[in-house]
């Protein structure tokens, strides 16, 4: 699977947006991007998923650039319980997932 | 309605001892997943269950057994715990027409003593 490379950790203020970039030169054809954030505590939480250009869910938007290459998750207006480790991944579209995370970025929201 | 569900949360032992840890998906899902979380944080994939077979065993110890009765289980037993053995334990889940997504448990928190 891809490797992925993100900022160790972000710091941000209270209804902010914040952006986190993910580059993965190795992406394969037919992989797709996903983002989980874990909370202290818990496990893993899916947040989005995308192939190609962008996505938005309730949570957040994702943004793919036509290479590929890198990816960057957008959390709009953070609050303090946005606190956490987001981690990107690449992952094939079908069979089973060995996902390997990476050091995830830990977000920091200060009030 | 827990859709992955780890028994127990938190898990105290000494060092040497076998345990066993349980989990559950009620969301039929095909595949699951052990993964282990270090101190550091690390969250390294253990073994994977498809259709009760299993499918990726990473490079673990032997003392680590998992054991899948049905496709809604799949235990994790550990012989003689050491003490680099404390860390939180994920199960995961994720089935067909998912595009992969995994779907965590809340963790069990082994410490060895």
């Amino acid at each position: 699977l891809a490797k992925t490379t993100q900022p160790i950790s972000m710091d941000s203020y209270e209804g902010q947006e914040v952006n986190i970039t993910c580059s993965h030169n190795n992406i394969a054809t037919n992989d797709y991007i996903t983002w989980y954030q874990q909370f202290p505590s818990q496990g893993p939480r899916f947040i989005i998923q995308g192939y190609k250009t962008k996505v938005t869910n309730e949570v957040a938007s994702l943004f793919i650039p036509a290479d590929r290459k890198s990816s960057t998750l957008s959390l709009p207006r953070v609050s303090l319980s946005d606190t956490a480790v987001y981690y990107c991944l690449v992952v094939p579209p079908s069979g089973t997932y060995k996902y390997i995370f990476g050091t995830g970025t830990r977000l920091k929201v200060l009030a | 309605d827990t859709a992955v569900s780890q028994t127990p949360k938190y898990l105290v032992t000494q060092m040497g001892n076998d345990k066993s840890i349980k989990c559950e998906q009620n969301l039929g899902h095909d595949t699951m997943y052990w993964y282990k979380q270090d101190s550091k944080k690390f969250l390294k994939i253990m073994f994977s269950y498809n259709n009760k077979e299993l499918i990726i065993n990473e490079t673990v110890p032997n003392r680590f057994s998992p054991k899948s009765p049905d496709k809604a289980h799949l235990n994790l037993h550990i012989n003689s715990l050491e003490l680099g053995d404390s860390a939180v334990y994920f199960c995961a889940s994720s089935g067909i027409g998912t595009s992969g997504t995994q779907y965590f448990g809340p963790g069990t928190r082994l410490l060895v003593l």
